[in-house]
C-alpha cells in the first residue's frame, strides 16, 4: 500500500551543492510530475514525464533535471542549488496525462538551501 | 492572469456553518477538474472531482459551470476537522494546474 514515496523528506543544502530527489510509485502509472510549493505561490509544475523514456518542461523548470528510466521512479536532479530553491517539493503519478485522472502526491521533500 | 484562480481567504467560519469556495479557470481546453485538500505540511489529498452535472459526497458539494469557467465547493454542517486549505484543479492534455489554494478555519 506505498502509493507514491519520496525521499528524503528533509534535506539541508550548501550553494552549489547537487543531489537528486527521489520519486517511486507502485501503482503502473504512466504520468508523474514533479511541483514545487512556496508560500503564496501554490504548486508549480517543474517537469512532468507522460511515460518511460519521455519527460517535458512544466511552468519552472530551470535549474532543475529529470529522468525516468523506468514507469516507476521519477527522480528530479538539483544541478547546483541555489537559495531560490528553497522549497518543498511534491511527486504526483495518475493513471494518464489525461482524462478524469486524480493525481496522488507523496509526502513531500522539505529542502532548505543555506 | 493566473490560469486558476481562488480567492485565498483566510474564510472563518463557525461550527455548523456552511461556506462555498469559488474557482475560475482561464484555459478552455480544460478537461477535468478537482477540489484537493491539503493541510499544514502536508501533501494534498483528492477531495472529489467535479462534474458539468454536480456531484455531492456527504457534506461536499461540487459544481462546474462550462459554460463561464467556474467550479464551486460548497460545504455544509462544517466542522472542525474540515480547518484546512482547498485546491482547485484544472486538468488539460498532460498538463495539470493547481489555484494557489483558499484557507478555511473552522472555530468552535
Amino acid at each position: 500500500n506505498a502509493g507514491v514515496t519520496q525521499t528524503p523528506k528533509f534535506q539541508v543544502l550548501k550553494t552549489g551543492q547537487s543531489m537528486t530527489l527521489q520519486c517511486a510509485q507502485d501503482m503502473n502509472h504512466e504520468y508523474m510530475s514533479w511541483y514545487r510549493q512556496d508560500p503564496g505561490m501554490g504548486l508549480r509544475l517543474i517537469h512532468y514525464s507522460v511515460g518511460a523514456g519521455i519527460t517535458d518542461q512544466g511552468e519552472v523548470p530551470n535549474g532543475y533535471n529529470v529522468s525516468r528510466s523506468t514507469t516507476e521512479d521519477f527522480p528530479l536532479r538539483l544541478l547546483s542549488a541555489a537559495p531560490s530553491q528553497t522549497s518543498v517539493y511534491f511527486c504526483a503519478s495518475s493513471y494518464t496525462g489525461q482524462g478524469n485522472q486524480p493525481q496522488h502526491f507523496g509526502d513531500g521533500t522539505r529542502l532548505s538551501i543555506l | 492572469r493566473k490560469e486558476v484562480e481562488q480567492d485565498p481567504g483566510p474564510f472563518n467560519v463557525p461550527e455548523g456553518a456552511t461556506v462555498a469556495f469559488n474557482c475560475t479557470y482561464s484555459n478552455s481546453a480544460s478537461q477535468s477538474f478537482f477540489w484537493y485538500r491539503q493541510d499544514c505540511r502536508k501533501e494534498p489529498k483528492l477531495l472529489m472531482s467535479v462534474y458539468s452535472s454536480g456531484n455531492e459526497d456527504g457534506r461536499f458539494t461540487a459544481q462546474l459551470n462550462r459554460a463561464s469557467q467556474y467550479i464551486s465547493l460548497l460545504i455544509r454542517d462544517s466542522k472542525l476537522s474540515d480547518s484546512a486549505t482547498y485546491l482547485c484543479v484544472a486538468r488539460g492534455y498532460q498538463k495539470v494546474t493547481f489555484g494557489t489554494g483558499t484557507k478555511l478555519q473552522v472555530i468552535p
